[in-house]
């Protein structure tokens, strides 16, 4: 069964870069997940796809200094020079059969 | 530009029933799966049900197999989540999603006697 696994937290510096990692279950390294931002008080907005092989495709107006990776089971979001604005949930979603799961999500603070 | 508005939500009782509603609009609606995705207050998200282009295919999670029917209107950019036999549990904020990469403000069930 799919599993999708977040650290709760994160934090880092106004303007600094951060590394988000989100982790597939074992048998489930080829899948491709999604991410999502949600700041506080608002909806969810669509991110990115993050593929296997590392390629992604982000959403309409996603600016530059989001980006996404992967490693194995892993898919990672990196934010470079953070913004206040970028303090939000983030979460990971991937594709299971016949379902759709989302990892726990992770706090992410601009300090 | 791409929206997607729900409405439907309220305060009903345990074992009641409620209809959610979405309605898309500045995008090919009957090209796109669509997701009901929740959010219980002060938890994370939540997939509750997709449903197929043409609504002949449709997918629920557990907890609420036999209880919600995602179902849609492509005649009217429609998505829509019948919620039936409610517990305190389903309390949540549903959101409409587009194949997961646009999605709406969301709308607010309550359920508590």
């Amino acid at each position: 069964q799919l599993v999708v696994t977040q650290s709760p937290s994160a934090s880092a510096s106004l303007g600094a870069s951060v590394k988000l990692t989100c982790t597939l279950s074992s048998g489930h390294s080829s899948f491709p997940i999604a991410w999502h931002q949600q700041p506080p008080e608002r909806g969810p907005r669509y991110l990115m796809r993050v593929n296997s092989d590392g390629s992604h495709n982000k959403g309409d107006g996603i600016p530059d200094r989001f980006s996404g990776t992967s490693s194995g089971a892993e898919r990672y979001l990196t934010i470079s020079g953070l913004q206040s604005e970028d303090e939000a949930d983030y979460y990971c979603q991937s594709w299971g059969t016949g379902s759709r799961v989302f990892g726990g999500g992770t706090k992410l603070t601009v300090l | 530009d791409v929206q997607l508005v729900e409405s439907g939500g309220g305060l009903v009782q345990p074992g009641g029933s409620l209809r959610l509603s979405c309605t898309a609009s500045g995008f090919t609606f009957n090209t796109y799966w669509m997701s009901w995705v929740r959010q219980a207050p002060g938890k994370g998200l939540e997939w509750v049900a997709s449903i197929q282009t043409d609504g002949k295919k449709t997918q629920y999670v557990d907890s609420v197999k036999g209880r919600f029917t995602i179902s849609r209107d492509n005649a009217k950019n429609s998505l829509y989540l019948q919620m039936n036999s409610l517990r305190a549990e389903d309390t949540a904020v549903y959101y409409c999603a587009r194949c997961e990469d646009y999605w709406g403000h969301g709308t607010l069930v309550t359920v508590s006697s």
